[in-house]
């Protein structure tokens, strides 16, 4: 199975901060990454698909980039309703697997 | 609206046997992949299983295989999850979500449904 690994698996910040989260895949994947935030007792919610595809209706602070096995998610300024746990997916293999989760909180 | 509402969540104990649901509307299901992710309380994402559109390619992570069994019924507009031979660490909420593809890249899950609790215990 390909492994994800997010890094840091937790993150302190301040509203207005830009935030950037890393996510490596144990092989390559392309860039069939997709990035998800899950608020507390919530489901996932879709943000960015192929790597740096905004999803409908998602703001334009989210940003995603990366390709080959190191990809990135990138909030530009930091909004209240940001602070959640951010998941990475792959979708290259027909096993998909997720990260190990980042929690980003309230500095 | 896209909604997928998940049901049938319960406590059970270890060795048991469980049926969770997901009923979708809002959208063809027939035309949709659909796939199961867990959570155990307070852990990341897993994802368990993917059934096709028609029903005929299943994957399975290795954690469920030979336990869990996918299926889905187009005609209802359901997708289940058959759990068997249960232990405490199933304990989780347990989503059901639709793939998504778009101009040949593979697929994103969107969207969710809001979840079912498993309990494994005696």
């Amino acid at each position: 199975d390909i492994q994800m690994t997010q890094s840091p698996s937790s993150l302190s910040a301040s509203v207005g901060d830009r935030v950037t989260i890393t996510c490596r895949a144990s092989q390559t994947i392309s860039s069939y990454l997709n990035w998800y935030q899950q608020r507390p007792g919530r489901a996932p919610k879709l943000l960015i698909y192929a790597a740096s595809s905004l999803q409908t209706g998602v703001p334009s602070r989210f940003s995603g980039s990366g390709s080959g096995t190191d990809f990135t998610l990138t909030i530009s300024s930091l909004q209240p309703e940001d602070f959640a746990t951010y998941y990475c997916q792959q979708t290259y293999s027909n096993l998909y697997t997720f990260g190990q989760g980042t929690e980003l909180e309230i500095k | 609206e896209v909604q997928l509402v998940e049901s049938g969540g319960d406590l059970v104990q270890p060795g048991g046997s469980l049926r969770v649901s997901c009923a979708a509307s809002g959208f063809t299901f027939s035309s949709y992949t659909m796939n199961w992710v867990r959570q155990a309380p307070g852990k990341g994402l897993e994802w368990i299983s993917y059934i096709s559109g028609r029903g005929d390619t299943i994957y399975y992570a290795e954690s469920v295989k030979g336990r869990f069994t996918i299926s889905r019924d187009n005609a209802e507009n359901s997708l289940h999850l058959q759990m068997n031979s249960l232990r405490a660490d199933d304990t989780a909420v347990y989503y059901c979500a639709r793939a998504v593809y778009s101009n040949g890249v593979r697929p994103r899950f969107d969207p969710w449904g809001q979840g079912t609790l498993v309990t494994v215990s005696s």
